[in-house]
């Protein structure tokens, strides 16, 4: 069946690096469109980034754009996303999603999403 | 796209049906989903394309709208459906979500 794991998240000083990871399972991540979502502590969710089942259309919310980099490792079905420079507001629970097959479709599996916090 | 949710909490009783409202500050088509995310959980589709209903989901689900109006109805509200619910747009990047309505117990 379908699953995506998170790791990597953790306790971070302002201005530090952190590497997430999605392991995906039970489908072939470079046949779908990929995106990390995030939801700070007790607010909503808020789109991060977003990957083409190609890798060549990526897309970065205005709030990380320079920082983050989204990555994927197809020989070993991973999702990644490189984070820079981290503020104290990139702090929440950070998860990776697949798409639907298709276009203007939803995300219909998600992670179990993984901490960020960014505090000194 | 700013995407706006309505009302932002609501208390309704076992049985009720409830309605939660999404508009998108410009037309979207159908490009519009629902999530149900209960606390400590990851978000999980319910519908998708506006008034499709994914696999997995219970009947008493359905969603309706077009353009810039939305909304998901559950006709029967059960005790698992105490959650909050999101609207999210995948008309065009950057992707965004209502804030939210938490459906609480009367």
């Amino acid at each position: 069946q379908v699953q995506l794991v998170e790791s990597g998240g953790d306790l971070v000083k302002p201005g530090g690096s952190l590497r997430l990871s999605c392991v995906a399972s039970g489908f072939t991540l470079s046949d779908y469109y990929m995106t990390w979502i995030r939801q700070a502590p007790g607010k909503g969710l808020e789109w991060v980034s977003s990957i083409s089942s190609s890798g060549d259309i990526i897309y970065y919310a205005d709030s990380v754009k320079g920082r983050f980099t989204i990555s994927t490792d197809n020989a070993n079905n991973s999702l990644f996303l490189h984070m820079n420079s981290l503020r104290t507001e990139d702090t929440a629970v950070y998860y990776c999603a697949k798409r639907q097959y298709g276009d203007y479709v939803g995300f219909d599996y998600w992670g179990q999403g993984t901490l960020v916090t960014v505090s000194s | 796209i700013q995407m706006t949710q309505s009302p932002s909490s609501l208390a309704a009783s076992v049985g009720d049906r409830v309605t939660v409202t999404c508009r998108a500050s410009q037309h979207i088509n159908t490009y519009l989903n629902w999530y149900q995310q209960k606390p400590g959980k990851a978000p999980n589709l319910l519908i998708y394309a506006a008034s499709s209903l994914q696999s997995e989901s219970p009947s008493r689900f359905s969603g309706s709208g077009s353009g810039t109006d939305f909304n998901l109805t559950i006709s029967s509200l059960q005790p698992g459906d105490f959650a909050t619910y999101y609207c999210q747009q995948s008309h065009s990047s950057p992707l965004t979500f209502g804030g939210g309505t938490k459906v609480e117990i009367k």
